[in-house]
């Protein structure tokens, strides 16, 4: 079955500090693609990295990073030197199939709250 | 975003009625989206449009719930008999070349 899972419900770390949110998935296609969303207080979902499934290599974007290992089913997140307006919910997505036209639908997680404290 | 526009952004009403949600996106998107987000929850697939082909309808949570779209315009999502438990944040989004998905400000959702 396709799946994801935050664990990590919630996080609180103070300024400056490093943080990782982490993502497990589950899923039956061979060729998938994975997702980070934010979602700060404002409400409205903003697009953050896509990942192929074929392509390991870890990526790095300022302050964030992600590491993609196919061999624990994990897309981890890190947040180094966090800043409070890195304060939002954070949902790890995977591509689901859609056999029945071709194309994709997408599996969230349940998020993961990250209180970033000045 | 900018490049979809949803209406309500909030909207209240009684059990029992009937809400029509609206997607209004830029054109020259064919992928459409909804979503359903509940208090403090993941988002949840509804349904998918892609352009003039039939819609994937596999979440729709129960006949209470349907949508339609004419080709790249406007979607809507209608929810009939309201129930308490369709209280969340419903949002449509567009899906993008490179498979990510741009989403709307959302329609919050609230059946007393």
């Amino acid at each position: 079955a396709q799946k994801v899972t935050q664990a990590q419900t919630e996080i609180s770390v103070v300024e400056k500090e490093d943080v990782t949110l982490d993502c497990v998935y589950e899923t039956r296609d061979t060729t998938y693609y994975l997702f980070w969303y934010k979602q700060p207080p404002s409400g409205e979902l903003v697009f953050l990295i896509r990942r192929n499934s074929f392509d390991e290599q870890n990526e790095i974007s300022g302050r964030y990073s992600w590491n993609f290992q196919k061999s624990t089913s994990s897309f981890n997140f890190t947040i180094t030197a966090s800043q409070v307006v890195d304060s939002a919910v954070y949902f790890c997505a995977l591509s689901d199939l859609l056999r029945t036209s071709g194309t994709y639908k997408y599996i969230f997680g349940t998020g993961t709250r990250l209180k970033v404290l000045a | 975003g900018a490049g979809v526009s949803q209406s309500p952004s909030n909207k209240v009403t009684e059990k029992g009625k009937d809400v029509e949600l609206r997607c209004d996106p830029i054109s020259g998107h064919t992928a459409l989206y909804w979503y359903r987000q509940r208090l403090g929850q993941g988002l949840e697939f509804l349904i998918y449009f892609q352009g003039n082909s039939a819609p994937d309808k596999s979440g729709l949570p129960s006949d209470r719930f349907s949508a339609e779209r004419t080709g790249e315009s406007v979607s809507t999502l209608t929810i009939q008999r309201t129930q308490q438990e369709d209280s969340a944040v419903y949002l449509c989004a567009l899906g993008l070349a490179g498979g990510e998905q741009f989403f709307g400000p959302g329609t919050r959702l609230t059946v007393l």
